[in-house]
């Protein structure tokens, strides 16, 4: 069974202050992709980042940096200068490795608000 | 490039009403598809996934159903809608190695 944790449910900062999104995961698959997902208030899910198990190189973009370690079965995601524009509700995924049914187990997801 | 379509936007019906959600994918073809449904302050939960026509899977037993009956069309339908079928639909595909893709949802409140 496939589990992804984000504890925080809520935080709030003001702007331009670095915040960092927590993402927990258990999987009993060897090989497996993480995702972060971006659900603005209109919604939609926004793609943000995919990470393959086997690859636990860090990610930056832009603003956005990814903090990958199998170790401790952790996948956190940090906002560097946060902006209003990043108010939404974040949401940490994870899928087995292959490429058929390729569903999605979802964290509860963590509301992030920017304060100007 | 691809898109996803998926309407209503927002549905109200009563308790006890047929529902019918449609999902189209243009651009590929041979689509995983699938359906999640967002309860109020919550997660995703995965309802129904596809990875060919007529070709459906079930994750959680429901008072829901899916259909594929073209290769890029997926529908999720009701006979009789209850309270807890309320809240936020969405369908999502992916291809290949492709990571999920969504559609803007449907939010329904059953009344």
């Amino acid at each position: 069974a496939q589990k992804v944790t984000q504890a925080q449910t809520e935080i709030s900062v003001v702007e331009k202050e670095d915040v960092t999104l927590d993402c927990v995961y258990e999987t009993r698959d060897t090989t497996y992709y993480l995702f972060w997902y971006k659900q603005p208030p209109s919604g939609e899910l926004v793609f943000l980042i995919r990470r393959n198990s086997f690859d636990e190189q860090n990610e930056i973009s832009g603003r956005y940096s990814w903090n990958f370690q199998k170790s401790t079965s952790s996948f956190n995601f940090t906002i560097t200068a946060s902006q209003v524009v990043d108010s939404a509700v974040y949401f940490c995924a994870l899928t087995p490795f292959n490429t058929g049914r390729r569903a999605l187990t979802f964290g509860s997801g963590t509301r992030l608000q920017v304060q100007p | 490039s691809q898109t996803i379509h998926q309407w209503p936007a927002t549905l109200v019906q009563p308790v006890g009403s047929p529902l019918s959600l449609e999902c189209t994918v243009e651009g590929t073809s041979n689509p995983n598809l699938y359906w999640y449904r967002q309860a109020a302050g919550r997660g995703l939960q995965l309802l129904f996934y596809s990875v060919g026509i007529g070709q459906i899977s079930s994750e959680v037993p429901q008072n829901l159903s899916a259909s594929r009956p073209q290769d890029r069309q997926f529908i999720l339908s009701s006979k009789k809608l209850l309270l807890s079928d309320s809240g936020f639909y969405l369908c999502a595909w992916t291809g290949g190695d492709t990571e999920a893709f969504f559609g803007q949802g449907t939010r329904l409140t059953v009344v």
